[in-house]
């Protein structure tokens, strides 16, 4: 069966300091990967989505990086934090792209 | 541009107080439905696709049942455990999932 782990499940940090999210899938190969984040009363929002190794598309402008140096690891990142990047990450993998997905437990960012 | 739109925002039932959750969309060339279940600080839990009007899916106590235009969750004599927030989401074409904010289901014993 398939698995994704997504880690850490809470992170505070401080304004400025940079950032590293990490989201490995188990159990398939060349899975299709997405970084959404969901903010308080609002829809999840995609951010990045990677279809395969050094492959991503950004949905949104942003204060953040995505990358995917492995078939079944994604990873989210930023130089600089900003308050406005508080919020819940969510990775999440598929067999095709756009189609039903699978989500991690999610990251509880707070930048303060 | 796809949109979509969930009601009621927040749902209080009595436990085997059977209801239903909506959702309603606009997109051209819908390719499928997606239901999700969220319990609080989690990741979204899949629950049904639906692809074309007419289709049902059930699981336990929900069944999901679409529409040209909307979809609804019936939960059928809840359960205290069934409180959740619910997601529904669309996709069409070639673009990424769209969701809704979800609605908010309590279930009181």
């Amino acid at each position: 069966s398939q698995t994704i782990h997504q880690w850490p499940a809470t992170l505070v940090q401080p304004v400025g300091s940079p950032l590293s999210l990490e989201c490995t899938v188990e159990g398939t190969s060349n899975p299709n990967l997405y970084w959404y984040r969901q903010a308080a009363g609002r829809g999840l929002q995609l951010l990045f989505y990677s279809v395969g190794i050094g492959q991503i598309s950004s949905e949104v402008p942003q204060n953040l990086s995505a990358s995917r140096p492995q078939d079944r690891q994604f990873i989210l990142s930023s130089k600089k934090l900003l308050l406005s990047d508080s919020g819940f990450y969510l990775c999440a993998w598929s067999w095709q792209r756009h189609t039903e997905a699978f989500f991690g437990q999610g990251t509880r960012l707070t930048v303060v | 541009e796809d949109q979509v739109t969930q009601s009621p925002e927040a749902l209080r039932l009595q436990e085997g107080e059977s209801s239903s959750l909506n959702c309603s969309y606009t997109v051209s060339g819908l390719r499928g439905l997606f239901w999700y279940r969220q319990d609080p600080g989690k990741g979204p839990e899949f629950l049904f696709t639906l692809y074309s009007a007419g289709e049902e899916k059930e699981k336990e106590r929900l069944k999901a049942t679409l529409t040209k235009k909307e979809s609804f969750l019936h939960i059928t004599a809840p359960k205290p455990e069934d409180s959740a927030t619910y997601l529904c989401a669309v996709q069409s074409g070639n673009t990424p999932l769209v969701f809704g904010k979800g609605t908010r289901l309590s279930v009181i014993a």
